[in-house]
């Protein structure tokens, strides 16, 4: 079975600067897709971006974009002139070509300092 | 927006009762997901539905039944309610049910089991 793994429970950024966000997961196979969600306090699950793992070019959406390493199973996701609403949970989701679920690592709630 | 509602939006009920949510969505979507998610854990699949009457099991399915006798409901139903069932209960669904097609998820249950 797949697990996804973010190792930092916290982080925080100072508003307009960068910060990376971390995710590993453990697969033995070779076509998968990658995403981060954004779940600010109202709840919602909202998608900020997604990478195809045949593409070796790494995703990039606005402010957001993401480190992906297939050799290494890590997917960080960089986000570029932090902003206050930036400010919710982040979770790092995989889901196999072959399969129907989608796999959320633990979740990394992340801070925005004015 | 997706067109996902999901009722109750809060619940309190005590152990041994049975509980049931529903998830509505407006688009006829094939794939519909019912998640979990508690601190720590991200989210985790409880059961998924792949048309009306096809359903199947997800991670953490024992105590949760689920049931999608049309395209646009797909219920949950905790038998006998306990206190490890407290949690936040999400909805989602996926357009085309793709491997590369992100799930979009509704705005979640909170459920209290006292």
């Amino acid at each position: 079975a797949q697990t996804v793994t973010q190792s930092q429970p916290e982080m925080s950024v100072q508003e307009a600067e960068t910060v990376t966000l971390s995710c590993t997961y453990d697969t033995s196979e070779s076509d998968y897709y990658l995403f981060w969600y954004k779940q600010p306090p109202s709840r919602q699950m909202i998608l900020v971006i997604r990478q195809e793992a045949y593409k070796q070019q790494n995703a990039t959406e606005n402010r957001f974009s993401v480190n992906f390493q297939k050799a290494a199973k890590s997917f960080s996701l960089k986000i570029s002139d932090s902003q206050l609403g930036d400010a919710a949970m982040y979770f790092c989701a995989y889901r196999s070509n072959a399969g129907n679920m989608l796999t959320f690592g633990g979740g990394t709630r992340l801070m925005v300092k004015p | 927006d997706a067109g996902i509602t999901q009722s109750p939006r809060h619940k309190v009920t005590e152990t041994g009762t049975p509980v049931t949510l529903r998830c509505h969505q407006t688009e006829n979507h094939r794939y519909m997901y019912w998640y979990r998610q508690d601190p720590g854990h991200g989210l985790r699949l409880i059961h998924y539905s792949y048309g009306v009457k096809d359903t199947d099991k997800g991670e953490v399915s024992d105590g949760y039944s689920v049931s999608r006798s049309k395209t646009e409901d797909f219920l949950l139903t905790l038998e006998s309610a306990t206190s490890s069932q407290t949690s936040v209960y999400f909805c989602a669904i996926s357009f085309t049910g793709q491997p590369n097609s992100p799930l979009h998820f509704g705005n979640g249950t909170r459920l209290t089991v006292t």
